[in-house]
């Protein structure tokens, strides 16, 4: 069955750094999404992505973060200058032909800014 | 800004017997109800939707009823089976080409053998 895939697993970065969170969306999906969850909150909207732009986005969704499709399979996150507060587990998550088919999930990436 | 509210953090069932999660709302712009299953290390599993269209959607074991009026859903699961031992998201799309899915906080359910 066709999944959706995030690479690191986990990942580790100090303050101020920059990372960039990998996904690889199932392969016939049109539109493409990150989501976070601080640990023992709840799942929280970040961004959508359809036909190579920002379809929508939440108020998290500030200037120290953009995606992007570099290619035809990955879809990335990429944080400019982490904050301890943007610690948390990031799903990144994909869906069919039209926005409103339900979106499956990547087993996530969790973030750990020191 | 909780327009998804779970308010029992937790629920235990024995096997065999019904699982009842609930689910309440404030948001009048939402349209479309989903609940995810959730495993620890994993991403949120789809398990069912429902229109607000409608008021009760089945699949096998799982039923989800909404109540408009009310601004409650619930999902059910009859009979239960200790592999559903999970944590179960409510979440809700707006009406409008939204994409964006607002989650509740969860339920974690333990279905006890």
């Amino acid at each position: 069955e066709p999944e959706v895939t995030q690479t690191p697993s986990h990942q580790v970065t100090q303050m101020g750094q920059e990372v960039i969170l990998r996904c690889v969306p199932i392969s016939n999906h049109l539109y493409f999404y990150w989501y976070r969850q601080i640990l023992g909150q709840k799942v929280e909207f970040l961004v959508s992505f359809y036909n190579n732009e920002i379809s929508e986005k939440s108020e998290i969704f500030d200037d120290q973060f953009s995606v992007e499709r570099p290619d035809g399979s990955n879809f990335t996150l990429k944080i400019r200058s982490t904050k301890l507060e943007d610690s948390a587990m990031y799903f990144c998550a994909s869906s069919g032909r039209t926005g409103r088919d339900e979106q499956y999930f990547g087993p996530g990436t969790r973030l750990t800014v020191t | 800004d909780q327009q998804v509210k779970q308010n029992s953090p937790s629920l235990s069932v024995q096997e065999g017997r019904i699982s009842i999660l609930n689910c309440d709302y404030t948001n009048s712009m939402f349209d479309y109800f989903l609940w995810y299953k959730k495993y620890p290390a994993e991403g949120p599993t789809f398990l069912i939707s429902i229109s607000s269209i409608k008021d009760k959607n089945e699949d096998g074991r799982f039923t989800v009823f909404l109540n408009k009026s009310a601004k409650h859903l619930s999902l059910h699961i009859v009979p239960s089976q200790p592999g559903d031992s999970a944590v179960y998201f409510c979440a809700a799309r707006a009406s409008g080409g939204y994409q964006k899915v607002t989650f509740g906080t969860g339920t974690k359910l333990q279905v006890i053998p």
